[in-house]
């Protein structure tokens, strides 16, 4: 078991500016999700896949925001036209089934 | 809909005192409840889980009791050591069966333990 793994661990970008996020699971899990953390706060709920289909999405995922699992194993997490409200600590977990999640260390966002 | 209220941190306790940790949820289901730590500069990890009502969740010390009736899964540990200082995470999620198993979150409290 060598974890849910994120990259980058930081990213600082400027306004306006593109990102995209990677995860990789924990090889055998089917479910993958992604949160958002601000500060003081906790996660959130983004969006969910299972394999590679999108099957939940949170009202937090506007339209500048999309995730892929192309082929049910990593996935990536893009966010257009960043915005100074999307600084945060994005939150890679995966599961298999309805086992607990397996959360990744996250990567830091900051938008200047 | 469903949601997750605990108490505020932070909470600074000596080493070797009684902890408790208040968490409360607000569910249509029967949701499972966890708790999950954040130790500094490192994931959330799970701590400890409960899946119906009475059941109690236990690990490194650390215990939970699923109170269906005042809808509560309160943290407990009898004696707390420098070690563990971190966020506390309470958590709650719908039963598997068609559902996506996601999490929902509370605001996480932050307990320091000085020596």
């Amino acid at each position: 078991d060598t974890g849910v793994s994120q990259n980058p661990r930081h990213k600082i970008t400027k306004r306006g500016q593109n990102v995209t996020f990677r995860c990789d699971p924990i090889s055998e899990h089917n479910r993958l999700y992604w949160y958002r953390q601000t500060l003081g706060q906790g996660p959130e709920f983004l969006t969910y896949f299972q394999n590679e289909a999108q099957l939940e999405k949170s009202r937090l995922l506007s339209d500048r925001f999309s995730a892929e699992r192309p082929k049910g194993s990593f996935s990536t997490l893009e966010i257009q036209r960043t915005e100074q409200g999307d600084s945060a600590m994005y939150l890679c977990a995966s599961s298999l089934g309805s086992s607990p999640l397996h959360f990744g260390n996250g990567t830091r966002l900051t938008v200047t | 809909g469903d949601s997750v209220t605990q108490m505020e941190g932070p909470v600074t306790l000596s080493e070797e005192a009684f902890l408790t940790i208040n968490c409360t949820y607000t569910a249509t289901g029967y949701p499972s409840l966890f708790w999950y730590v954040q130790y500094p500069g490192e994931g959330l990890q799970l701590l400890l889980k409960a899946t119906k009502a009475d059941d109690k969740g236990s690990n490194k010390g650390f215990e939970a009791t699923y109170r269906k009736e005042t809808t509560s899964f309160h943290l407990e540990k009898g004696s707390v050591q420098v070690s563990d200082s971190a966020v506390y995470f309470c958590a709650l999620s719908d039963r598997d069966g068609g559902a996506t198993n996601k999490l929902i979150f509370g605001t996480g409290t932050l307990l320091a333990v000085q020596p």
